[in-house]
Formats: structure tokens, C-alpha cells, sequence
């Protein structure tokens, strides 16, 4: 089945460093990815559609410059939380299209 | 270890009969459940969740699911199935227990016939 791999599964990071969070399709390749952002009790949120070859479509309310999505190629998108700070830290999770939806394992990220 | 099961990879029923979608988890801990829908090229949309208050919890567009601890469950209802309700369909278990972690079921593709 297509299977989603995203890393790291968790990071910590200095309060003003940037942080990388990868999530690449194994065997299938996705056009469109989706990022979510979940905190301790709460749903997930969504925060931006990645479009391959194209930029990524963010909800309102997310900082894109904070926030910087690349879909560099079918297999492959980033999310890069730039400058990080504290609030910041929550759980990341990604999602791509196949025949059905799958997603990733999550990142959990936790900025001091 | 954490992990949930939806039992069926697909539903159909016709339109204006009952919708059940089955979940089944395991956590170690006291979960937060969440069940969310999925239209095609949309992302996820919160139809409920669960976080130890009320064990029957109504969500958005008539849904509803109740919280069977003794069954680890967390089915999804809807008395009366509508065309626009056809999507796939996720049941999500959350733990906090200083390793926060997430994890979705396969998914539930719901089919509505007229």
C-alpha cells in the first residue's frame, strides 16, 4: 500500500533556529501533500496544501514566511519552521494522495 | 502500544438510511479520540472528538460517535445518510503522556447511493 515516510519523528530545537520536517511518498508519487499542525488535546489543524511544482496554498492564519512548504518533487515535500520559538512546538503531521489518503507518523517538535 | 483499527475499508449505504463506521483502538492511557472526513482534494475536517467528558459525543452534519471503554471503541453515527456525506472518513487516537503522538486509521471510504 502507498505508505508516507516523515521525518524526524521528533526534534529539539534552540528558540531561533530553524527546524526541517520532511515527507516523502515511498512508492507512489503525490502532486498534493497536505501539513497539519496538532496541539495536546486538540484537533489537527490544517496549515497548508503543498502543490508540486507550484506554491504551497495556506490557510488563513499561518504565517507563510514562518511556515515555508517546498514540493520540490512528486516524492518529496518540506515544511520548514524558520526562527522557531516556543509556541511553535506541537505535533506535525503530513498527508499525501494516493488512491486513499495517507499519513504520515508525525513530528513532534518541541523548540526550548 | 497505541494503534487503532477501522474495520472496514469501505461503507455504502443508500441515501436517508443509518450510517455506522466502526473504530477500534488501543492506548495505554487516557486517549483524546477525533474523527475526521475527507473530501477529495480537501483536507481533514473535524467531525467530533473525544476528551474524557461526555462518552456520547455529537459532532458536525448529524454525525455522532460514543466512547466504549470497556469495548475500545469509538463508532461513528449518523441516522440518516445524505449524498453530500460520501468522503473518506479517519478515526484518530491522540496520547499525551510527555511522547505526544497521533495516529490514524487506515480510513473508511463511505459510498452514498441514491
Amino acid at each position: 500500500g502507498a505508505v508516507v515516510s516523515q521525518h524526524p519523528s521528533w526534534v529539539i530545537c534552540k528558540s531561533g533556529t530553524s527546524v526541517k520536517i520532511e515527507c516523502r511518498s515511498l512508492d507512489f508519487q503525490a502532486t498534493t501533500m497536505f501539513w497539519y499542525r496538532q496541539f495536546p488535546k486538540q484537533s489537527l489543524m490544517l496549515m497548508a496544501t503543498s502543490n508540486e511544482g507550484s506554491k504551497a496554498t495556506y490557510e488563513q492564519g499561518v504565517e507563510k514566511d514562518k511556515f515555508l512548504i517546498n514540493h520540490a518533487s512528486l516524492t518529496l515535500s518540506t515544511l520548514t519552521v524558520t526562527s522557531a520559538h516556543p509556541e511553535d512546538s506541537s505535533f506535525y503531521i503530513c498527508s499525501a494522495r494516493w488512491a486513499g489518503y495517507t499519513f504520515g507518523s508525525g513530528t513532534r517538535l518541541t523548540v526550548v | 502500544a497505541q494503534s487503532v483499527t477501522q474495520l472496514d475499508s469501505h461503507v455504502s449505504v443508500s441515501e436517508g438510511t443509518p450510517v455506522l463506521l466502526r473504530c477500534n483502538y488501543s492506548s495505554s492511557y487516557s486517549p483524546s479520540l477525533f474523527w475526521y472526513v475527507q473530501h477529495p482534494n480537501k483536507g481533514l475536517q473535524l467531525l467530533l472528538k473525544y476528551t474524557s467528558a461526555a462518552t456520547l459525543v455529537k459532532g458536525i452534519n448529524g454525525f455522532e460517535a460514543e466512547f466504549k471503554k470497556s469495548e475500545t471503541s469509538f463508532h461513528l453515527t449518523k441516522p440518516s445518510a445524505h449524498m453530500s456525506d460520501a468522503a473518506e472518513y479517519f478515526c484518530v487516537v491522540s496520547e499525551d503522556t510527555g511522547g505526544f503522538k497521533t495516529i490514524f486509521g487506515a480510513g473508511t471510504r463511505l459510498f452514498v447511493k441514491a
